[in-house]
């Protein structure tokens, strides 16, 4: 079954890393993704990561992937105030009819205090 | 230029009423989906339609109808509106075989 269980909220300082955690249990996931959610806003693909891969890195954005233990994370380098989202994990299984069904994980509130 | 653009943005409207949301894709993508997110912000997928044909309805009850003319739109309407109904539904769309969903900005419907 599909499954994406993310922590809720998540307060870091201005400045400090956020790492966002993310568990999944479709094994036959092709793609991980992250996207950000700003208030009142949609939602902003950040990155992807393929699942044969366990790291990819963005800038100031970081994916590890733990494929064996269908753990994912984001780490954000250098978290600045405009980070403030909500941060959904999602995992893509492609459908046979052609494109992708995303399932999305719980959403993580990210709050960085100055 | 938006990419996937969705109207209208925000739909307030009465229990029983029928009411559509439409949406548009410029990015030449052949796949085009429904999202729906709950007060909890829980995101969950409704429809997915590939040139135009309906691939996928994840147990949405029959009062929802996608309609897509051409590859290009995908609108949603919804007959006999409930309570429950309230949320922001968002359109994607993506190419058949590529990794990339892009997002609309979202539609939030209130039910009275």
């Amino acid at each position: 079954g599909e499954d994406v269980e993310q922590s809720l909220f998540l307060s870091v300082r201005e400045g400090d890393s956020s790492v966002i955690n993310c568990t999944y249990t479709d094994s036959s996931s092709t793609y991980l993704y992250w996207y950000k959610q700003e208030p009142g806003a949609g939602l902003q693909l950040l990155t992807y990561i393929f699942s044969n891969m366990d790291m990819k890195q963005d800038q100031r954005l970081t994916v590890l992937l733990n494929k064996k233990d269908k753990h994912l994370s984001l780490r954000i380098a250098d978290t600045q105030t405009g980070d403030s989202a909500i941060y959904f994990c999602a995992e893509s299984r492609g459908l046979t009819g052609g494109g992708n069904k995303l399932t999305f994980g719980t959403g993580t509130q990210l709050k960085v205090e100055l | 230029d938006t990419a996937v653009s969705q109207t209208p943005k925000y739909l307030v409207t009465q229990m029983g009423n029928d009411k559509s949301i439409k949406c548009e894709q410029n990015l030449g993508h052949d796949t085009m989906y429904w999202y729906k997110q709950d007060s909890k912000k829980f995101l969950k997928i409704m429809f997915s339609y590939n040139n135009k044909e309906l691939i996928i309805n994840e147990t949405v009850p029959n009062r929802f109808s996608p309609k897509s003319p051409d590859k290009a739109h995908l609108n949603l309407h919804i007959n006999s509106l409930e309570l429950g109904d309230s949320a922001v539904y968002f359109c994607a769309s993506s190419h058949l075989r590529n990794t990339e969903a892009f997002f609309g900005q979202g539609t939030r419907l209130t039910v009275v």
